[in-house]
């Protein structure tokens, strides 16, 4: 069974910092590309970052300088390292994997992170 | 950056009836959409890829067309379990992006 758990978020002040990470089983986690899509409160979707099987990343402008997205296939986890938080920052952040060229077929449940002072 | 138009906002329809949701793009993105339905705290499920494909185990009742700019998501005759948010999706260039979504309600 595919599974994808998030974890990391929390509570944090303005400019605070979170490393949010996402592990994965039941695939062949090497093989995917993977990705964070956020969603605000009450709000749509929107892709974050993606990091492809090859270790190409790819930004959201919104999240560019200040975002870092990795993965350690060894240990079948993704992370988010997310830097300088903003309020417009505050979403659940979901874990998506990918074949490469394919869309996104399974998500994990999110991890919510809230900006707040 | 492509932008998703979603239109309509909320679509409110009997049980049975026939759902149709159109997704517009500002430049051509081929055939490089992904429909996905949104139910109340739960994550996105994929109903459709690359405009017409169906996802593994999605019913026949969805259907994806369109090409281009043009997309559209058909559900032909709603089930209780349909009445949720759907976003269409492009990854035909990036930045990927995502529609506003379409919430379909019951009436």
């Amino acid at each position: 069974e595919v599974q994808l758990l998030e974890s990391g978020g929390g509570l944090v002040q303005p400019g605070g910092s979170l490393r949010l990470s996402c592990a994965a089983s039941g695939f062949t986690f090497s093989s995917c590309a993977m990705s964070w899509v956020r969603q605000a409160p009450g709000k749509g979707l929107e892709w974050v970052s993606s990091v492809g099987t090859d270790d190409d990343t790819y930004y959201a402008d919104s999240v560019k300088g200040r975002f870092t997205i990795s993965r350690a296939n060894s240990r079948k986890t993704l992370y988010l390292q997310v830097n300088s938080l903003r309020a417009e920052d505050t979403a659940l952040y979901y874990c998506a994997k990918n074949l490469p060229g394919r869309p996104f077929d399974f998500w994990g449940q999110g991890t919510l992170v809230t900006v707040s002072s | 950056e492509i932008v998703l138009t979603q239109s309509p906002g909320t679509l409110s329809l009997f049980p049975g009836e026939r759902a149709t949701l159109s997704c517009r793009t500002s430049q051509s993105v081929r055939s490089s959409i992904a429909w996905y339905q949104q139910k109340p705290g739960q994550a996105p499920r994929l109903l459709i890829f690359d405009a017409s494909n169906r996802a593994t185990g999605i019913p026949a009742r969805f259907s994806g067309s369109g090409s281009g700019t043009d997309f559209t998501l058909t559900i032909s005759s709603l089930e209780p379990e349909d009445f949720a948010v759907y976003y269409c999706h492009q990854r035909s260039n990036w930045p990927w992006t995502f529609g506003q979504g379409t919430k379909v309600e019951i009436k």
